[in-house]
């Protein structure tokens, strides 16, 4: 069975310093890949995606992602975190249409000043 | 429509009333999905329609909870008998035919049971 798997269920960094989500996957063929995030309040905004091809995803607000296979992870990147990325990020995996997405429970980042 | 529009954003209601929840998704998208996401938990999927059909109710936590979609469009959440338990943010998403789209989320509807 396909499972997500965030393993740090807080993350808190300072502003302007370097992120890095963990997410590790379960899927027995080539995954389709996201992250989202949520905002207090909001519904959840895709951030990027993956499918197939180059393994390093750019997505908005500056974020990247990196697919490796051999570690069946999808880990989420900033260079430099800003006070407004606090935020719930989920990583999903799933395929549209008839496929149900399976969501990680999600890591809630905390941005110090 | 440019989004996936959900109403109310916010509902109140009185433990034992009956509530309905709206998703008006995407314009073409062919599945919705419903997911309710309870205060400072992940999300938790209820139930899957492909067209007017739901071939995955699997979801649903109980007999209270019903789900309708009509025209291939729009879907109605219906909780009876609401319970204090039920209270959580309630989030709709679609996705079109296409593998690589994705899942374009509402922005819930919250809904309180008192």
């Amino acid at each position: 069975a396909q499972s997500v798997t965030q393993p740090d269920i807080h993350i808190t960094v300072s502003e302007g310093a370097s992120l890095e989500l963990r997410c590790n996957y379960s899927y027995g063929a080539t995954p389709y890949l996201f992250w989202y995030v949520q905002s207090p309040g909001q519904g959840l905004q895709l951030l990027l995606k993956y499918f197939s091809g180059d393994t390093l995803v750019q997505g908005i607000k500056g974020f990247e992602a990196e697919f490796k296979r051999s570690q069946s992870s999808f880990n989420l990147r900033k260079p430099s975190v800003h006070w407004s990325d606090a935020a719930e990020y989920f990583c999903a995996l799933g395929e549209g249409g008839s496929y149900i997405p399976t969501f990680g429970r999600g890591t809630s980042l905390i941005v110090h000043p | 429509g440019a989004g996936v529009s959900q109403s109310p954003s916010n509902k109140v209601t009185e433990k034992g009333k009956d509530v309905e929840l709206r998703c008006d998704p995407i314009s073409g998208h062919t599945a919705l999905y419903w997911y309710r996401q309870s205060l400072g938990q992940g999300l938790e999927f209820l139930i899957y329609f492909q067209g007017n059909s739901a071939p995955d109710k699997s979801g649903l936590p109980s007999d209270r909870f019903s789900a309708e979609r009509t025209g291939g469009s729009v879907s109605t959440l219906t909780i009876q008998r609401t319970q204090q338990e039920d209270s959580a943010v309630y989030l709709c998403a679609s996705s079109s035919f296409r593998r690589d789209y994705g899942y374009t989320f509402g922005s819930g509807t919250r809904l309180t049971v008192v």
